[in-house]
């Protein structure tokens, strides 16, 4: 079967770093994306790995370990505007034609 | 990036009455779009993906008669809701691929989504 887990909520301060955890096993793996969600609208993409290590964009960076099935997503200098639901997703097998399965989403909320 | 659009962005219907949504790409064509729905507070769960020119295919626990998906054209796919009931109020969100775009940047662009309420 198909099993990704995130926290359900977090909580973190304003100009802070937060880690949002994300582990997974599926049948296969083309790689992992992390998306921001804010409340009633559609996701936006952060970020893609497919390789172990670490990519950085800007304030945020995401890390992946293919043999323990785990990455995170990394917020430096948090902002009010950050506050939002966070969702991994894996693209489980190969030319499937880009099929996602989405994590529960982690609700992240940014208090000054 | 590209864009997707999906038409209407919220709709309130009567128990029992069908529901079209649309999902349209505006600057590229999609062969292969994919239909989410999310609860409150709850992720995307993927209901299907439709296939530009055959049939969709659906995820297990999905009815297909329920959930009827034509994807007539490259830059458009509908989903139609029959016989809405309560239990169908939910958010419904497409996104579609741009198969010019290398797999390693974003894969899927998402539509707006569509609030659907069914009194």
């Amino acid at each position: 079967g198909q099993n990704i887990d995130q926290p359900t909520e977090m909580t973190a301060t304003e100009g802070a770093i937060v880690q949002i955890n994300c582990t997974y096993q599926t049948s296969g793996f083309n790689g992992l994306f992390w998306y921001q969600q804010h409340a009633g609208e559609a996701p936006t993409f952060l970020s893609y790995n497919v390789l172990d290590g670490l990519e950085e964009k800007g304030r945020f960076s995401s890390f992946l370990s293919r043999s323990k099935g785990y990455s995170y997503l990394l917020l430096k200098e948090l902002q009010m505007k950050d506050s939002a639901s966070y969702l991994c997703a894996v693209s489980p097998v190969f030319n499937q034609g880009g099929k996602l399965i989405f994590g529960q989403g982690t609700e992240l909320s940014v208090k000054p | 990036g590209a864009v997707v659009s999906q038409h209407p962005s919220r709709v309130i219907c009567k128990s029992g009455t069908s529901v079209k949504i649309e999902c349209r790409s505006l600057d590229f064509q999609a062969t292969t779009m994919f239909w989410y729905r999310q609860f409150p507070k709850q992720s995307l769960m993927l209901m299907a993906t439709s296939n530009e020119g055959s049939k969709a295919t659906y995820e297990q626990g999905v009815e297909k008669d329920k959930f009827l998906i034509n994807h007539a054209s490259l830059t458009l796919s509908t989903l139609t809701v029959t016989s809405a009931h309560p239990e169908d109020s939910s958010f419904y969100i497409c996104s579609a691929r741009d198969p010019l775009v290398p797999r390693s940047d974003n894969e899927q662009f998402f539509g707006p989504g569509t609030r659907l309420t069914v009194l």
